[in-house]
């Protein structure tokens, strides 16, 4: 699986718009960009995924260079309830039903 | 999406003893996970219980120590054995979601604190 990093903490202030880069150098051909949410307390959960360009659901966007050697989560108006640690992962879509490998995750914190 | 509750939700217990944390899931799945997530730290895999068959452990987990269950395919317990306070953490249920590999459902967590 390709080693990913981000950075381990962020702060930002509500109504700002945040963005989280994860950088995935050994990213393979057959591998997505994955990322989960963990608020305190909880378990984590999926947010978005991507292959290549840029993704958007109700949660977040995700964009991807053409090289897909990184990702960037974007939350566009964050509130205090967006504090929580934030994963990327990459990995392949098989069939091979493996468990998820979590990195150390990227801490947001969102201010008042 | 699976919905997943973890009993108990939080226990303090001393050192030398067992705790057992049951998982159930709201339906039938092949592959359930057990993690462990020390505090303030990612989430790391512990074993993989298929119903059917023995757990599968990650390196540094033995099953004398995490002797996992899978009676069917809607429940799994994990025992954390002969407890010390380096045992303390939140340990966690997973399964795979049907629609893609990429997509993981956890519990809640359950909260241990050795003395």
């Amino acid at each position: 699986l390709a080693k990913t990093t981000q950075p381990i903490s962020m702060d930002s202030y509500e109504g700002q718009e945040v963005n989280i880069t994860c950088s995935h150098n050994n990213i393979a051909t057959n591998d997505y960009i994955t990322w989960y949410q963990q608020f305190p307390s909880q378990g984590p959960r999926f947010i978005i995924q991507g292959y290549k360009t840029k993704v958007t659901n109700e949660v977040a966007s995700l964009f991807i260079p053409a090289d897909r050697k990184s990702s960037t989560l974007s939350l566009p108006r964050v509130s205090l309830s967006d504090t929580a640690v934030y994963y990327c992962l990459v990995g392949p879509m098989d069939t091979g039903r493996r468990a998820l490998t979590f990195g150390s995750g990227t801490r947001l914190q969102v201010q008042p | 999406s699976a919905v997943i509750s973890q009993k108990p939700s939080r226990d303090i217990c001393q050192r030398g003893t067992s705790l057992t944390i049951q998982c159930q899931v709201d339906s039938q799945v092949t592959m359930m996970f057990w993690y462990r997530q020390q505090p303030g730290q990612s989430l790391t895999l512990i074993a993989t219980a298929n119903q059917g068959s023995e757990a599968t452990y990650e390196s540094g987990f033995v099953i004398d120590k995490f002797p996992i269950s899978r009676p069917n395919l809607t429940f799994s317990t994990l025992t954390v054995s002969n407890m010390s306070p380096e045992d303390s953490s939140i340990y966690l249920c997973s399964v795979l979601g049907l629609a893609s590999y990429n997509e993981q459902f956890f519990g809640p967590g359950t909260r241990l604190t050795v003395l």
